[in-house]
């Protein structure tokens, strides 16, 4: 099994619309979780990190599951703007703070 | 968050030649890390920058490949050594900061080396 695994997509939504990325880990010791975006020949951004009660920010929501080990996305009211590849992200073997295992990626692109 | 700048942002080089990329941050940081994204892939740790102590490698990447040094708090370099084309992929750093509660990893904007 892949130690973060997402849908690599390419999820093809019209603006306005609302879309959910999810994501497995394989690391029950993880204790942090991320979103980063990344766009074409960027480096990654962070989003949102995932807490265990879940989280918003604007049009953003984050949930984590720890018993099914299972980290989603919701957005919102998708713009232009959205179109990106969202990299879930979770640290790695041990539990250890620095070593971030990344998903490859789901591919996101709102049309008008 | 962080400013993280690194040079060259990109760069050609000939196979058996070495090549070092400069990381610099705007603050102080203890944790900075070099990761790897080869061509259509997602990041992978090479190894993590300790300040005033070697770098720890992650499995698959060695010390006589990616010399790394971090002589203080706001620098470090990482040397692509006797590169073949193989080593082509973008070389990003990142420093981690403390964040209610967690620690956020947030990246420079990559060196892009293209090895013929």
């Amino acid at each position: 099994r892949k130690e973060v695994e997402q849908d690599p997509g390419p999820f093809n939504v019209p603006e306005g619309a609302t879309v959910a990325f999810n994501c497995t880990y394989s690391n029950s010791a993880s204790q942090s979780f991320f979103w980063y975006r990344q766009d074409c020949r960027k480096e990654p951004k962070l989003l949102m990190s995932v807490y265990s009660s879940g989280n918003e920010d604007g049009r953003f929501t984050a949930q984590l599951n720890r018993a099914s080990q299972y980290i989603s996305l919701l957005i919102r009211d998708s713009k232009l703007s959205d179109s990106a590849t969202y990299l879930c992200v979770v640290n790695g073997p041990g539990g250890s703070q620095g070593n971030l295992i990344f998903g490859k990626g789901t591919k996101l692109s709102v049309k008008p | 968050s962080a400013v993280i700048s690194q040079k060259p942002s990109r760069d050609i080089c000939q196979r058996g030649t070495s090549l070092t990329i400069q990381c610099q941050v705007d603050s102080q940081v203890t944790m900075m890390f070099w990761y790897r994204q080869q061509p259509g892939q997602s990041l992978t740790l090479i190894a993590t920058a300790n300040q005033g102590s070697e770098a720890t490698y992650e499995s698959g990447f060695v010390i006589d490949k990616f010399p790394i040094s971090r002589p203080n708090l706001t620098f470090s370099t990482l040397t692509v050594s006797n590169m073949s084309p193989e080593d082509s992929s973008i070389y990003l750093c990142s420093v981690e900061i403390p964040r209610l509660g967690t620690y956020e990893q947030y990246f420079g904007p990559g060196t892009r080396l293209t090895v013929t």
